[in-house]
């Protein structure tokens, strides 16, 4: 099994909505990813965590709240968001070995945010 | 953060072999170069990556420079599903963070 499951694929919520994306892989990977996508445009990075821990946090403002409950799943809650966080909202894993992050990330399909 | 620059598109004719370049003139000695491509409605996909030396697969060689300051990605005979946005994207060391591009928009007529 080489997917990165995301759901939902598409999601509508309005400003004081609180709402997550959810993320899964049975990779086994350790490291997992959230990347943000504005139209026509590459994703930067929000969130890297590493063995269920945050390690990177790209200063993401705290309407957005990561979560890692175990070594298969990535959450993003989504708490008054704006409309200007309509965008794809990427999930990406990879491995972890003793120096670090090797390899290539393995990207989801992605979740498409639109605030209203 | 170091940063890529790429052409914004390029054209190439199906069955024909395709050179996307990329600089990268402020690479540190541990960033890797790492190339993603992009369909429409899809996440990013690997293609390569390397450290110092050319680096062939199934899908693409990369060509880095001797300074490591421009690399090229090279597809050996485009097809119509070749058709992609491609990222070259610096991975800093073994830390997972990957900068991206604003990636070349390659289009292939048949």
């Amino acid at each position: 099994d080489t997917e990165v499951t995301q759901t939902p694929k598409h999601l509508v919520m309005g400003m004081t909505n609180k709402k997550s994306l959810k993320c899964e892989q049975h990779m086994g990977h350790r490291a997992m990813y959230w990347y943000k996508q504005k139209a026509k445009k590459p994703p930067e990075l929000m969130f890297v965590y590493s063995y269920e821990k945050l390690s990177i946090n790209e200063s993401v403002p705290s309407r957005f709240s990561p979560e890692c409950p175990n070594s298969s799943l990535l959450n993003l809650h989504l708490h008054a968001l704006q409309p200007e966080d309509s965008a794809l909202y990427l999930c990406a894993s990879s491995q972890v070995r003793l120096q670090g992050v090797t390899g290539e990330l393995f990207f989801g399909e992605g979740s498409r945010l639109t605030v209203l | 953060d170091a940063k890529t620059t790429q052409p914004n598109s390029m054209e190439s004719n199906e069955e024909e072999p395709v050179h996307l370049p990329c600089n990268h003139s402020t690479i540190s000695g541990t960033d890797y170069i790492h190339w993603y491509r992009q369909l429409p409605s899809q996440g990013p996909e690997y293609v390569i990556h390397g450290l110092t030396s050319n680096v062939n697969n199934r899908m693409a060689s990369l060509a880095i420079a001797e300074d490591r300051k421009s690399s090229t990605l090279i597809l050996h005979r485009a097809t119509l599903r070749d058709a992609a946005v491609y990222y070259c994207i610096l991975r800093l060391g073994n830390t997972g963070k990957l900068i991206f591009g604003q990636g070349t928009t390659l289009q292939v007529k048949p």
